[in-house]
């Protein structure tokens, strides 16, 4: 199918590992994107992942990729609960120019 | 570094009003986006400029909307007439473009318009 599908909703406690996950549809998307939208205000970028690579850590983020699958996970360490939000998934298809499509986002809860 | 402007932050029209919203993207940055936002949903492209052409319009309902961005700087987005359907958060983004094929979207906060 054409569109980004993530899960629609994950709740943790502080101090847990979240793991939120998104199945993509190009498989030639040479980028895949994580972005975190909180409460009013825009997206903010977290990381990326280019295609050729299956992991990529930034502290407490750890982003797997499965080509294969065209499946992609963000796992935050040690959640808090600065870290509730809406995330979402991106891949950058070439259409000729770089176009970025975006998942359905994942809601994440972080209960004290 | 200042971020991507828009504004209004807020909009409330009735239907078959018209309303535009305004955009400033950071200095430097070749690209621009108009994503629109529905509730509970991702973000989906509207268009696309690169400076001051059209890269993608190819979901813009260009019976109602319409965008530009004059001197591949700021743009504006308009809606004429609105639908009840057009309610939703519309997102400016710009990136540099620097032809790595790593597109980094900068997001402003969005205008959230309600169709009444």
């Amino acid at each position: 199918g054409e569109d980004v599908e993530q899960s629609l909703f994950l709740s943790v406690r502080e101090g847990d590992s979240s793991v939120i996950n998104c199945t993509y549809t190009d498989s030639s998307s040479t980028y895949l994107y994580w972005y975190k939208q909180e409460p009013g205000a825009g997206l903010q970028l977290l990381t990326y992942i280019f295609s050729n690579m299956d992991m990529k850590q930034d502290q407490r983020l750890t982003v797997l990729l499965n080509k294969k699958d065209k499946h992609l996970s963000l796992r935050i360490a040690d959640t808090q609960t600065g870290d509730s939000a809406i995330y979402f998934c991106a891949e950058n298809r070439d259409t000729g120019f770089q176009k970025l499509v975006f998942g359905t986002g994942t809601r994440l809860l972080v209960s004290p | 570094e200042a971020g991507v402007a828009q504004s209004p932050r807020y909009k409330i029209i009735e239907k078959r009003q018209s309303v535009a919203f305004w955009c400033n993207p950071i200095s430097g940055h070749a690209t621009l986006y108009w994503y629109q936002q529905i509730l509970g949903q991702g973000p989906k492209l509207l268009i696309q400029f690169q400076n001051n052409g059209v890269v993608d319009d190819s979901q813009l309902p260009k019976d109602r909307f319409s965008a530009e961005r004059l001197k591949g700087v700021d743009s504006t987005l308009k809606i004429q007439p609105a639908k009840l359907e057009d309610s939703a958060v519309y997102l400016c983004a710009s990136s540099p473009n620097r032809g790595q094929g790593n597109e980094k979207l900068f997001f402003g906060s969005g205008t959230q318009l309600s169709v009444l």
